[in-house]
């Protein structure tokens, strides 16, 4: 069973403390993404990867970093956490040139 | 980026109802997704549609990929309780990239 998994589901942190979104897929997928969830905008991409060290910036990358050291796992930064930044993120992972992403269950963080 | 508008933004209905939601885009694209997010959980993809024209079935979900190749209808019949969720397409962009609709919430009243 494909399995995506991201490090917490809940998170509260403080204005300016740096946060680490860990993701981990088992499916040995190339590809895998960063997004947001806000009500009303749907799901916006920050960051993707294609391959290992390799990443590219989405539609709303301000703000944010990422790391993919190895290949099942994609890290989300957030340098300097801003309250703009309360939002669900959603991690997202697909294999090769397929459509189908398989999403892990999400991290709803909220910064104060 | 790109904007993908999907319409009615929320729906309650009664179980056994049927369900239309529709989604728009300014731009063509050439595959539609639809995906399905349970309330708690990632997304789930639902139906994917490679043909404009294309009409594909689920189960009780049908799905069509619009003449123009700039909109995506998905019907629900006969609802139960457990179609309850937020229905997103999605269109793939350059790559494996893809964006996502707005989103249309489900609640489905027993």
């Amino acid at each position: 069973d494909v399995k995506v998994t991201q490090s917490s589901r809940y998170l509260v942190k403080r204005t300016g403390e740096k946060v680490f979104l860990e993701c981990v897929q088992d499916m040995d997928h190339e590809n895998m993404f960063w997004y947001r969830q806000d009500p009303g905008l749907g799901l916006r991409l920050i960051y993707f990867s294609y391959d290992v060290k390799m990443k590219e910036k989405g539609d709303i990358p301000e703000g944010y970093s990422v790391s993919r050291e190895k290949k099942e796992r994609f890290s989300l930064i957030l340098e300097s956490a801003s309250t703009n930044q309360t939002s669900m993120y959603l991690c997202a992972s697909t294999l090769g040139s397929s459509y189908e992403q398989y999403f892990g269950p999400g991290t709803r963080l909220t910064v104060t | 980026g790109q904007q993908l508008n999907q319409s009615p933004q929320s729906m309650f209905i009664q179980e056994g109802e049927d369900v239309s939601m529709n989604c728009t885009s300014s731009s063509i694209f050439n595959t539609w997704l639809w995906y399905k997010q349970d309330p708690g959980e990632g997304p789930v993809l639902l139906i994917a549609l490679y043909k404009a024209g294309e009409l594909t079935s689920n189960g009780r979900l049908t799905a069509q990929f619009g003449i123009t190749r700039k909109d995506s209808f998905l019907n629900i019949s006969a609802s139960i309780p457990s179609d309850v969720g937020i229905y997103f397409c999605a269109g793939p962009h350059t790559g494996n990239q893809f964006y996502f609709g707005t989103g249309t919430s489900l609640t489905v009243i027993p």
